[in-house]
């Protein structure tokens, strides 16, 4: 059972670039989510898509962009990586309105 | 602007002892209150609260939520050093928006 899955897990940046990280889940959940984590500081939403279509920002969307190709994937897009991005991304889904969130593995990004 | 307030920030306890985490909450278009577990990789779900005065336990787990006062309380008994983790709490809205506290670092002493 594959729930959610995201790539990549790690990955080092220099000032500037730009990347995507990938999210999909084979649960046929509605809602999927980008969240980051620093130490100390829980997790902070970046964006949300509460169903296939719509897409709204989250407590951190600047420097940020976000698509939701289908019901199954989710990415989250950094266009000019700055130091501050460094950290741990959590990719999760979950069935509208029931709260339980399932999260992938993560992604620690580093920004050099 | 939506606030989850979490406290302690930390907490350590000699394994055996009763724990109380707190969360209150500010937030428009309230749902639900959530409780996660956090050990080394992802957070894990524990619970859903969404009505007040309504206790919900699994084990020696138990969480109570007041929706007249904001706040939620996890209670933790006969703790174990397995116990330590970061605790999140969560806040459900009926936009499907789920915003996060800063979490509870709870380190049980053997």
């Amino acid at each position: 059972n594959a729930g959610v899955t995201q790539t990549p897990k790690f990955q080092v940046l220099k000032t500037g670039q730009s990347m995507t990280l990938q999210c999909a889940q084979d649960m046929n959940h509605n809602s999927m989510y980008w969240y980051r984590q620093d130490p100390g500081m829980g997790l902070r939403l970046i964006y949300y898509s509460a169903s296939e279509g719509t897409t709204d920002k989250g407590e951190v969307p600047n420097g940020y962009n976000v698509s939701r190709l289908n019901k199954r994937e989710f990415s989250l897009r950094l266009e000019s990586a700055a130091p501050s991005q460094t950290s741990v991304y959590f990719c999760a889904s979950s069935d509208r309105g029931t709260g339980e969130l399932f999260f992938g593995e993560g992604s620690r990004l580093t920004v050099l | 602007e939506d606030k989850v307030v979490q406290s302690p920030l930390s907490l350590v306890v000699h394994e055996g002892d009763t724990v109380t985490l707190n969360c209150s909450y500010e937030v428009t278009n309230f749902r639900s209150l959530l409780w996660y577990k956090q050990e080394k990789k992802a957070p894990t779900f524990l619970f859903m609260l969404t009505s007040s005065g309504i206790e919900k336990k699994s084990g020696r787990l138990s969480s109570i939520l007041d929706k007249k006062e904001l706040f939620s309380i996890l209670n933790i008994t006969a703790t174990q050093t397995g116990d330590s983790a970061v605790y999140l709490c969560a806040v459900l809205r009926r936009d499907d928006k789920i915003i996060f506290g800063k979490g509870t670092r709870l380190h049980i002493l053997p």
